[in-house]
Formats: C-alpha cells, sequence, structure tokens
C-alpha cells in the first residue's frame, strides 16, 4: 500500500527567510503528487501538483516543489515566507485503486508552519 | 470558482444519536469524498462516491454510511455516535481522473458528548 510521510510536524520560522516542508511517498508505480494547504478553520486548498513532464513545479503564492523519483520526495519550498502562510500543509499521493477513475488521495501526517514576525 | 458547502460549521451531539452531515457541490463533479481529520493524523479517508448511488469504503468506514441520491450531494451518517467520533470532517468532490484536483469544503467540527 501506498504511504506518505512528512517529516516534520511542525515548522518554526521568521518572516522572508526560507523554508522548505519535506514529503516522502512510497510507492512502485508511477504516482501524482499534490501539496494542498490549509488555513486557519478553512477547508484545503491546492497549492500545486506534479503529473509528469518538468520535476520543478510552481504553484500559488509563490510555492514550488520538486519531484525526486529516485529519492522518492517531493519537497515544498518557498524562498521568502510571509505571516499570511502560516497554514498547515498536506502533501497527497494518488491511490489507483478503487473503482474507476476515482482520483483517491493518501495524505501525509501534515506540516503546521508558524511564521513569526 | 468551484464550490463545496457543508450543512454546519460546528455541531454538538449526544452518544447514540444518529448524525447526518451534508455536502453539496455546484460543478457537476463526478466523484465526491468523506475524511476525517484528527491532530497527527492528517487526513483519513471514510468513504468515497463516484457516481449517483455509488460508493466504496475508505480506509475508516467502521461507524459511518453514506448516501448519494443526487450527483451534487452526499451525506455522511453516523449511525450512532460515539465519543471518538469527535473530529473535524471534511467533504471533497472532483472529477473523474486520479490527476484531478480535489475541492474541499470548509469542514465541520463534531463533538459527540
Amino acid at each position: 500500500a501506498q504511504s506518505v510521510t512528512q517529516l516534520d510536524s511542525q515548522v518554526p520560522v521568521f518572516e522572508e527567510a526560507p523554508v522548505e516542508l519535506r514529503c516522502n511517498y512510497s510507492s512502485s508505480v508511477s504516482v501524482y503528487l499534490f501539496w494542498y494547504v490549509q488555513y486557519p478553520n478553512q477547508g484545503l486548498q491546492l497549492l500545486l501538483k506534479y503529473l509528469s513532464g518538468s520535476t520543478l513545479v510552481k504553484g500559488i503564492n509563490g510555492f514550488e516543489a520538486e519531484f525526486n523519483k529516485s529519492q522518492t520526495s517531493f519537497h515544498l519550498r518557498k524562498p521568502s515566507v510571509h505571516i499570511s502562510d502560516t497554514a498547515e500543509y498536506f502533501c497527497a499521493v494518488s491511490d489507483p485503486g478503487g473503482s474507476g477513475n476515482t482520483g483517491k488521495l493518501i495524505f501525509g501526517q501534515g506540516t503546521t508552519l508558524q511564521v513569526k514576525p | 470558482d468551484v464550490k463545496v458547502t457543508q450543512s454546519s460549521r460546528y455541531l454538538v451531539k449526544r452518544t447514540g444519536e444518529k448524525v447526518f452531515l451534508e455536502c453539496v457541490q455546484d460543478m457537476d463533479h463526478e466523484n465526491m469524498f468523506w475524511y476525517r481529520q484528527d491532530p497527527g493524523l492528517g487526513l483519513r479517508l471514510i468513504y468515497f462516491s463516484y457516481d449517483v448511488k455509488m460508493k466504496e469504503k475508505g480506509d475508516i468506514p467502521e461507524g459511518y454510511s453514506v448516501s448519494r441520491e443526487k450527483k451534487e450531494r452526499f451525506s455522511l451518517i453516523l449511525e450512532s455516535a460515539s465519543t471518538n467520533q469527535t473530529s473535524m470532517y471534511l467533504c471533497a468532490s472532483s472529477s473523474s481522473g486520479v490527476q484531478e484536483t480535489q475541492y474541499f469544503g470548509p469542514g465541520t467540527r463534531l463533538l459527540v458528548l
């Protein structure tokens, strides 16, 4: 079965500093990879996704992620964070199981990014 | 913009009560999902539906059932609520396809006393 591991449960960082949120997945087949963000008291929204092609994926709000097949990683980065980036971030991998083309996802445990002034 | 709405933001129920959580999407999506979110565990899939009246169990279906009578509406039912079902419940929808983005509702925080 596929699984996703987010290596840090909390990442504190000062405003305008760079940040990396780490994500590793286990899969023996081709996968699609996603990063979602959850701002306080809201549902999740998509930051970016890797489907194929260039291993560097750019998303919204200045975030980017790099797909590394040999290391089965999909780390999320931002060169300079803002207070408004304080949120919980989830890495997810597509799960091809189930009926039809369901688009099921397997989520990691989440990483809380705390941006301090 | 895709909109996924959930019937309640907060609910307080008693142990043993039957609880209904409703989710409606307005983008004609084929797939709909129910997750529960607990600290340190991320999101875990309870049930999903890929068509009207079609459903499949997710990773943690015990104690839950679902209903999808219309394409836009997906209901989660707690047959007899228990304290260990206190959690945040998130609904999502997507078009058919493993590469498609899931769109989430704002969540329902359920407290079972």
